[in-house]
């Protein structure tokens, strides 16, 4: 089995500022996800990587950039954090095209 | 445009009912539907899934249901129990897409 893990668990940041969130997988995935849950709205796709270096936008990547430097990390950065983006960010990885995805415990994000 | 239905937004059963969350989806080349279990704190893990082709899968106390022609599925829960109380997530991919839409999510109590 693999473990996907989420740095920080919970991030605090003022209005304005640039934050970073870390995921690393040791499945030896292929493909990894950024997804925003927010409450009452379920999971919104930020960015994807299909591979390392390669960035795909998801239907919620304004305001936010990705970099997948290598295989089994990615991160997002919030580039300007504003009070309405307080949500859980979750980082996801899946290997092929038709399998399960599996998911991080998320990064749960205040901005003050 | 929400891609994904998902109704109830919550539920509560009686341990020992049976529990029925509902999804339509409006893309018909959609055809693989996994279902997600999520517990506070913790990232969405894939309970159960079913591909276009077929109309029920069943695992345990677990049955997904899919009809194609009305673009709906559901997820049956029998014999609830307190430990499966947590939100519940439907979702929809097309072959060869690497996104996944997700619903809202119900969040189900099952109360002793």
């Amino acid at each position: 089995g693999g473990i996907i893990t989420q740095t920080p668990k919970f991030l605090i940041g003022q209005e304005g500022q640039k934050l970073t969130l870390k995921c690393q997988q040791n499945f030896n995935h292929d493909t990894m996800y950024w997804y925003r849950q927010d409450s009452g709205k379920g999971l919104r796709l930020i960015y994807y990587s299909i591979t390392e270096n390669d960035l795909q936008k998801g239907d919620l990547s304004e305001g936010y950039d990705a970099s997948r430097e290598k295989k089994s990390s990615f991160s997002l950065t919030v580039t300007s954090a504003q009070k309405n983006e307080m949500a859980v960010f979750l980082c996801a990885s899946r290997q092929g095209k038709n399998t399960e995805v599996f998911f991080g415990k998320g990064t749960r994000l205040t901005v003050v | 445009q929400q891609q994904v239905r998902q109704s109830p937004q919550s539920l509560t059963v009686w341990e020992g009912g049976t529990t029925v969350l509902t999804c339509s989806y409006e893309d018909s080349t959609f055809n693989y539907f996994p279902w997600y279990q999520q517990f506070p704190g913790e990232g969405p893990a894939l309970l159960i899934s079913i591909l276009s082709v077929s109309d029920k899968k069943e695992d345990g106390r677990f049955t997904t249901f899919f009809n194609k022609r009305e673009k709906k599925l559901s997820l049956h829960i029998i014999d609830s129990q307190p430990g499966d109380s947590a939100t519940y997530f439907c979702a929809a991919r097309a072959t060869g897409y690497q996104n996944f839409y997700f619903g809202k999510g119900t969040s189900l109590t099952v109360i002793p």
